[in-house]
């Protein structure tokens, strides 16, 4: 079946403009997760969805980050006014999300973001 | 600080030689996942752990969660060139409010020399 898709694979753009990524999860799973790895960094939690509510925004980095998630499905993290050190690569996994059990998390192939 | 450390960072082997990384936390772990990221591509899923004591493998891969659940191990057998790519460890943190968070080691690198 599909795994996780999104898109664009690779973004540059300059420094001060919005950008958007996007996120298809796999068919099915409720919970959705955008994450950030930046060079020579482990993966950074940014949010996490529950169909389409977000418990917890603390992972964002700051105000320029929103993120949202439409019919349970599609998610879209949006950066404002982006700045150099946005650039990284920005994963979108999803699973099966049941309170209180550890599951697992399939990934996308992630987006490549280059603010010049 | 980190909550998980991954040791080595790096590992450079022979093709057919054993090799372990490993990954400690200073809390006890709810679930515990090893990740394998190849560049340009994202991560692919090896394994969960849960239990204390708990081992799995696949392939030539083993992964091992220690009794306490705060230290794993991903032991590798006979290494092939294929097994090259990055290693990470995730951890399952429950944040409150209903909402759980991954937290990643930095990751071990490894590469093979055929």
């Amino acid at each position: 079946g599909a795994g996780v898709s999104q898109s664009p694979s690779n973004k540059v753009t300059e420094k001060g403009k919005d950008v958007e990524l996007r996120c298809d999860p796999i068919s099915g799973h409720t919970a959705l997760y955008w994450y950030r790895q930046s060079l020579g960094q482990g993966l950074e939690f940014l949010i996490y969805f529950q169909g389409n509510s977000a418990p917890d925004k603390s992972g964002l980095p700051s105000d320029r980050f929103s993120a949202e998630r439409t019919g349970g499905s599609v998610s879209t993290l949006t950066i404002q006014r982006t700045q150099q050190e946005d650039s990284a690569v920005y994963l979108c996994a999803s699973s099966f999300r049941v309170a209180e059990w550890a599951d697992e998390q399939y990934f996308g192939p992630g987006t490549r973001l280059t603010v010049t | 600080s980190q909550e998980l450390e991954q040791s080595p960072q790096s590992l450079i082997v022979q093709e057919g030689k054993n090799l372990t990384i490993n990954c400690t936390s200073s809390k006890t772990l709810y679930g515990l996942y090893w990740y394998k990221q190849k560049y340009g591509e994202g991560l692919i899923f090896l394994m969960m752990l849960q239990k204390g004591g708990e081992e799995k493998s696949h392939e030539k891969i083993t992964a091992k969660l220690d009794e306490k659940k705060q230290q794993s191990s991903l032991h590798i057998t006979a290494s092939q060139p294929s097994h090259a790519g990055i290693y990470l460890c995730g951890a399952d943190r429950y944040s409150g409010a209903g909402s759980y968070q991954l937290t990643f080691g930095k990751g071990t690198k490894l590469s093979v020399i055929p």
